[in-house]
This record gives structure tokens, sequence and C-alpha cells, in this order.
């Protein structure tokens, strides 16, 4: 799974509070990426991570931050959750294969904001 | 932008019986293309991929895709569908040409296999 560690896996809280989630890796991957997974969506691309303090916004970007202060970890903040907001978060990381990037996804962490 | 699109939101096979999901996918040349599937309150896993050459790729746990250029589609297959089978299934395409490397997925395609 490239070593991919999500926090928290579950997580409850009441609109209008603040919200970080956690991805970390260990095998030094240098993108990183933050994705939502919604019913009849799919997944969507919040923003991602080309190094360190390297980041961009993707599909929907719009009420989150990110920040990667090293190459390990990447946080995602929902600065005052929404319920619109209740989704499956999922980190993903590029790794080398056959001379192209291939995502390796975390195992998710469900939020539900009330 | 590149765009995906999985026709059938929900599909229910017998068990033993074959397997088509289909993928139809928008993009201006040839994209990376990507099945994953996902089981219930897991992460997704990667099923296969296509970057170039043999349209037809092998996968794990006995799938196959064929790239289709003149169609636009890379529809995912299986001879004869498992109970275990069962979960939600993604298309996803990259752009070569796209340092960032991000994936834009189908809707998904929830398999229900019946006994």
């Amino acid at each position: 799974d490239a070593g991919i560690t999500q926090s928290p896996r579950h997580k409850v809280t009441e609109t209008g509070t603040p919200v970080t989630l956690r991805c970390h890796q260990t095998e030094n991957h240098r993108y990183m990426y933050w994705y939502r997974q919604d019913p009849g969506h799919g997944l969507r691309l919040i923003h991602y991570s080309y190094g360190v303090k390297d980041t961009d916004k993707g599909e929907v970007s719009d009420g989150y931050s990110v920040s990667r202060s090293k190459t390990e970890d990447f946080l995602l903040t929902l600065e005052s959750a929404t319920s619109s907001q209740t989704s499956v978060y999922f980190c993903a990381v590029a790794d080398r294969q056959s001379g192209a990037n291939v995502l390796t996804f975390g195992a998710g962490s469900r939020l539900t904001v009330l | 932008a590149q765009s995906v699109t999985q026709p059938d939101i929900h599909i229910t096979v017998s068990e033993g019986a074959s397997l088509e999901l289909r993928c139809n996918y928008s993009y201006g040349a040839t994209p990376y293309l990507f099945w994953y599937v996902q089981s219930p309150g897991q992460g997704l896993q990667l099923l296969l991929k296509y970057f170039s050459g043999d349209t037809l790729v092998q996968g794990i746990k006995g799938f196959e895709a064929e790239f289709k250029r003149s169609q636009s589609s890379f529809n995912l297959r299986k001879p004869s569908v498992h109970w275990s089978d069962a979960a939600e299934y993604f298309c996803a395409v990259g752009d070569p040409n796209n340092a960032g490397n991000m994936l834009t997925f189908g809707g998904g395609t929830r398999l229900m296999v019946k006994p």
C-alpha cells in the first residue's frame, strides 16, 4: 500500500468547526494527492502536492487548504466544515511503475459534518 | 479537460457468468488508462493500467481490459465472475503530458454477483 497512513479514519464534527486530516507516507514519494469520494461522482481531486511546500488546486478545492512541510506528511484542512463536506477522503501517492506514475491510495478517512 | 464516463451505475451478474464494464473517456490524444476496484469500506486497488503498446492488457484477479482508440473506450472484462468480485469499479484517465500525474475518475460501477 506504498506505506500510506491516513488519520483519523473516522471523524464526526459539527458545522463550522475546523478539521484537519493527515496523510503520512514512508516511501519518500514526491507527489501526493487528496481526493474526495461521493456517490455518483467517483473520486474528485481536491489538492495535490509536487514537493515540500509545493501545492496546487484540483477540481473541488473551494473550502479546503493543504500544507506539506515535510515530504512524508500532507495535511488537508477544512477551515470551517460544512455539511457538503461530508465525504470519504482519500490520500494517494504517485508510484513509478513501467516508466509512468501510478496512483496508490490510502484506506480513506470518513468525515461526517453534522 | 479530460473526462470519464461509466454508463452503468449498477450491474448484477450471476456467479460464473462473463462480465464487461464499460468506460468511455474524452481526451485529445491517447491518455493513460486505469481500472481500480474498491471493496466495501476499503481503499482503491489497482486492477490494471494501459500506457502504450498492446491494446489488450491483463490485470490482477483474472481481469483484462481493451483500449479502443476509435471508440475512446477502455472496457473491463472477466470471463467468469466470482462472488468475491462484488465491489465498486472505477475507470480513470491520466494525462501523459501533465507532470502532476493526477487522475480523473468516472462515477463508478457497482457490481453485484448473484449465487
